[in-house]
């Protein structure tokens, strides 16, 4: 069975820091990896978006990275804001499927 | 980019009624498609909305509970049938392939509908 797995659930991190979410999946092959952040209340918006032959994109303060031989990427938060706080989901895409991870949630204190 | 609108934006309603949601998109695209997001969980594919025909229901979803139109390649509505508590979630529509923006991953989501049965 295809899984996307997300770790940590949720995490807590002081205004300014960086962190680094992660994305195991088992989906193999697949189009594309895409991490969105969900505000509460609100649909998924894109942040970034791989193929399996991508290592890494940038939007802003966002990095994500993607190693497609131990089928992981990770999702990199540099100085993070108050309005970093959210959900951040990754999501794997096969054609027309797609798999989503549990979902990370993100708490930014000041 | 496509902006997707849904309506209503939450809404409250009583344990055995109905409600529809409308999707409303700003382009035309290929793909529409519901899912439903419980409280504290990941995103669950209801059914790909198929333009002239009937929805393709993903398993453990069926057409009695929640009816799907799609008359043109901008709208959409979900109709939550014979509401109960355990429907209350938020309710996603969701787009891909926006025409005249070929070969690019164009999945969107809407805004979500927030629905609390009582």
């Amino acid at each position: 069975k295809n899984q996307v797995e997300q770790s940590p659930q949720s995490l807590i991190i002081l205004e300014g820091k960086n962190c680094t979410l992660q994305c195991n999946y088992t989906v193999s092959p697949f189009s594309n990896l895409r991490w969105y952040k969900q505000d509460t209340g609100r649909g998924p918006v894109s942040l970034t978006i791989m193929t399996f032959s991508e290592n890494t994109k940038s939007n802003g303060r966002y990095t994500a990275t993607l190693d497609a031989d131990t089928k992981q990427s990770s999702l990199h938060i540099t100085a993070s804001q108050l309005s970093d706080s959210a959900s951040y989901i990754c999501v794997v895409r096969w054609y027309g499927m797609l798999t989503f991870g549990g979902g990370t949630r993100l708490m930014v204190k000041p | 980019s496509a902006v997707i609108s849904q309506k209503p934006s939450r809404d409250i309603c009583q344990r055995g009624t109905s409600l529809t949601i409308q999707c409303q998109v700003d382009s035309q695209v290929t793909m529409m498609f519901w899912y439903r997001q419980q409280p504290g969980q990941s995103l669950t594919l209801i059914a790909t909305a198929n333009q002239g025909s009937e929805a393709t229901y993903e398993s453990g979803f069926v057409i009695d509970k929640f009816p799907i139109s799609r008359p043109n390649l901008t709208f959409s509505t979900l109709t939550v049938s014979n509401m109960s508590p355990e429907d209350s979630s938020i309710y996603l529509c969701s787009v891909d392939g926006v025409l005249g923006a070929p070969g690019a991953d164009t999945q969107y989501f809407g805004p979500g509908t927030r629905l609390t049965v009582l």
